[in-house]
């Protein structure tokens, strides 16, 4: 199985912060790594796919890199709508695609 | 634009079995594969399996031997369902579009990678007597 490990579990920012978590997958998984905002009570919603494709809808704040093992979301400007928790998620794997514990961007 | 809804019961006793559907609207069943995706209150994600239109199959290996996932195109829709729960089974239950995409060219079939772009609302299922 291809394991997920996100940093931090938790990260304190204020408005208008660069904010940058990072993914790093227990074995190459090309660029096949998307992102996920989710917010409470809410279904996580996509936000970046391809490792570094912004999906369609998102703010252009929001920006994806890397490949193989290691990947990184940045927030450019933290914005207030922005405070959630953040999942990154493998696809490559045919047998399932598995989810990094997740980060919560709290207020500072 | 493609939505999704799960729908069952919201309690479910211990040692019986957890039944959910989800009906897919706005676009067909084909084509793509679909999955059950799960989150525990206050926890992480966790893939519990996905199904082709087709019918074929994939799960969590740590919930294969409970789950069953099956599909009905005809009413555009797909099923999950997990026996023997336990208290640990208690969590947001939610249907998504994805992980891949089939297709075919040129006399053969194949498949590519997707995220998880379309999401149910989640619906909570409790375990508990």
């Amino acid at each position: 199985d291809i394991q997920m490990t996100q940093s931090p579990s938790t990260l304190s920012a204020s408005v208008g912060d660069r904010v940058t978590i990072t993914c790093r997958a227990s074995q190459s998984i090309s660029s096949w790594l998307a992102w996920y905002q989710q917010k409470p009570g809410k279904a996580p919603k996509l936000l970046i796919y391809k490792a570094s494709s912004l999906e369609s809808g998102v703010p252009s704040r929001f920006s994806g890199s890397g490949s193989g093992t290691e990947f990184t979301l940045t927030i450019s400007s933290l914005q207030p709508d922005d405070f959630a928790t953040y999942y990154c998620q493998q696809y490559n794997s045919y047998s399932h695609g598995t989810f990094g514990q997740g980060t919560k961007v709290e207020i500072k | 634009q493609v939505q999704l809804q799960e729908s069952g019961p919201g309690l479910v006793k211990p040692s019986e079995t957890l039944s959910l559907t989800c009906t897919v609207s706005g676009g067909s069943i084909s084509s793509y594969y679909w999955s059950w995706i799960r989150q525990p209150p206050g926890k992480g994600l966790e893939w519990i399996g996905y199904i082709y239109y087709s019918g074929s199959t994939n799960y969590n290996p740590s919930l294969k031997s409970r789950v069953t996932i099956s599909v009905d195109t005809s009413k555009n829709q797909f099923s999950l369902k997990l026996s023997s729960v336990t208290a640990a089974d208690t969590a947001v239950y939610y249907c998504a579009r994805g992980p891949r995409l089939g297709y075919c060219s040129g006399g053969s079939c194949y498949s590519t990678p997707i995220p998880f772009d379309y999401w149910g609302q989640g619906t909570l299922v409790t375990v508990s007597s």
